[in-house]
């Protein structure tokens, strides 16, 4: 059936590291990848995506890879400060389309000053 | 731009009886999806509406349901509640612009005693 597995679950960094969260899919016919974030008590909320017909995107201080082959997903964040400590989740679409997403366990990360 | 509001925030149930959450979309966005989020499974998707029409639908029993209104806004319902419903229900909309991007609402948190 369609998974997504999310590693590590936990990552922990000193404030001005690099931070990257892998993810592998099972459905080859997904074609749109976004990454949330998800801070304590809030909503999730869009910080990438990337969308199949690409293999890497850049916004300041993220960045997204795509392997299709290997049905692999990374995030990259560089540089990381304290408010980008929260819980991360990878998605990729689903079958059936229609805006169907499934997502992974999630990446609690913890940046420490 | 209001953004996606789901209304009640909280609530608390007993076992056995039935629940109907609401989510009014962004302002001209016409799909509405349904997720719930626990510690233990994640988010998982429940179900999709465009157009007052269900397009997908998740692996959850027939006690969870939903429906979509002709001015976008939709409801999910469950019926008969056990404890494992305990949940944060999220509600998303996605525009025409922006295939599969999902904007979240703050969710309601069902508690099952």
């Amino acid at each position: 059936g369609e998974n997504v597995e999310q590693h590590p679950s936990t990552l922990s960094v000193q404030e001005g590291d690099s931070a990257v969260i892998k993810c592998t899919y099972s459905d080859s016919a997904s074609n749109y990848f976004p990454w949330y974030k998800q801070e304590l008590g809030k909503r999730p909320q869009l910080i990438i995506d990337i969308r199949s017909n690409v293999g890497e995107k850049k916004d300041q201080r993220i960045a997204v890879t795509l392997n299709k082959t290997a049905k692999h997903f990374s995030l990259h964040i560089t540089e990381t400060q304290p408010e980008d400590s929260a819980v991360y989740f990878c998605a990729a679409s689903g079958t059936g389309g229609y805006n169907k997403l499934i997502f992974g366990a999630g990446t609690r990360l913890a940046v420490h000053p | 731009k209001a953004g996606v509001t789901q209304t009640p925030r909280y609530l608390i149930k007993t076992r056995g009886q039935q629940v109907t959450l609401s989510c009014s979309p962004i302002s001209g966005h016409r799909s509405v999806s349904w997720y719930q989020q626990t510690p233990g499974q994640g988010l998982q998707f429940l179900f999709e509406y465009f157009s007052e029409t269900q397009r997908n639908k998740g692996n959850f029993p027939g006690r969870f349901s939903g429906r979509q209104f002709s001015n976008s806004r939709s409801e999910m319902n469950v019926s008969t509640l056990e404890l494992g419903d305990s949940a944060l229900y999220l509600c998303a909309s996605t525009g025409p612009s922006g295939a599969n991007v999902l904007t979240f609402g703050a969710g309601s948190r069902l508690t099952v005693l």
